[in-house]
């Protein structure tokens, strides 16, 4: 199996750049997908493969991935973005399985 | 419009059965795998398992193998997690999700509301 390694909490100043990276060996051959999860709700997809946004998510937030490192980044970090993020991927076993990282915490001062 | 409508809150006693729904409409639910993601009180999201709709083909995250079972009934829509003797420890939400993809890229695209077991004596 595999494993996503994410820092646990990270904050941004309002209208500030934040980075969020995700850590694992599955991520050299797949991408991450990246969920924001605010509190008493279910999680949003936020990213997904190479760099691609859903419908209604703000083009603040955007993908990129180097060797086995994927990262979230919102330019402009506004306060309504202070949520959970996790990212996900296959697993590096090549089957149909998956695995989140653990969460990071994003606090917007 | 894609939606997946989970089943309601329950509370359920160690060594109780238990089986929890998910309904999907708005799409082929045949062509579209199924997750199922466990979140512990104030802990993080943990992938369980998968199936597809269209065959029953289900897989299983090696942490849950065994623990749970996965099922679908494609002529209702529908998918299940079901336990067969629960424990305290089983305590969580638990949400489906529908696996979208492009390519060899798998990501969630859409996902249920959540069902909160509470397993308690």
């Amino acid at each position: 199996s595999s494993e996503l390694t994410q820092d646990p909490a990270v904050s941004v100043a309002l209208g500030q750049t934040v980075r969020i990276t995700c850590q694992g060996d599955s991520l050299r051959s797949y991408y991450a997908s990246w969920y924001q999860q605010k509190p008493g709700q279910a999680p949003v997809l936020v990213i997904y493969g190479k760099n691609n946004r859903p419908s209604g998510i703000p083009d603040r937030f955007s993908g990129s991935s180097s060797g086995n490192t994927a990262s979230l980044t919102i330019t402009g970090a506004q306060a309504e973005d202070e949520a959970d993020y996790y990212c996900n991927s296959r697993d590096s076993s090549g089957n149909h399985l998956g695995v989140f990282g653990g969460g990071t915490k994003l606090t917007v001062l | 419009e894609v939606q997946l409508v989970q089943s309601g809150a329950e509370v359920k006693k160690p060594g109780e059965s238990l089986k929890i729904s998910c309904k999907g409409s708005g799409y082929s639910f045949t062509s579209y795998w199924i997750g199922w993601v466990r979140q512990m009180p104030g802990k993080g999201l943990e992938w369980m398992g998968i199936i597809y709709p269209g065959d029953s083909d289900t897989r299983y995250s090696p942490s849950f193998q065994g623990q749970v079972t996965i099922s679908a009934d494609k002529s209702i829509s529908t998918a299940y997690l079901q336990w067969s003797s629960l424990k305290a420890s089983d305590t969580a939400m638990y949400y489906c999700a529908r696996r979208g993809y492009s390519g060899y890229e798998y990501y969630f695209d859409y996902w249920g509301q959540g069902t909160l077991v509470t397993v308690s004596s």
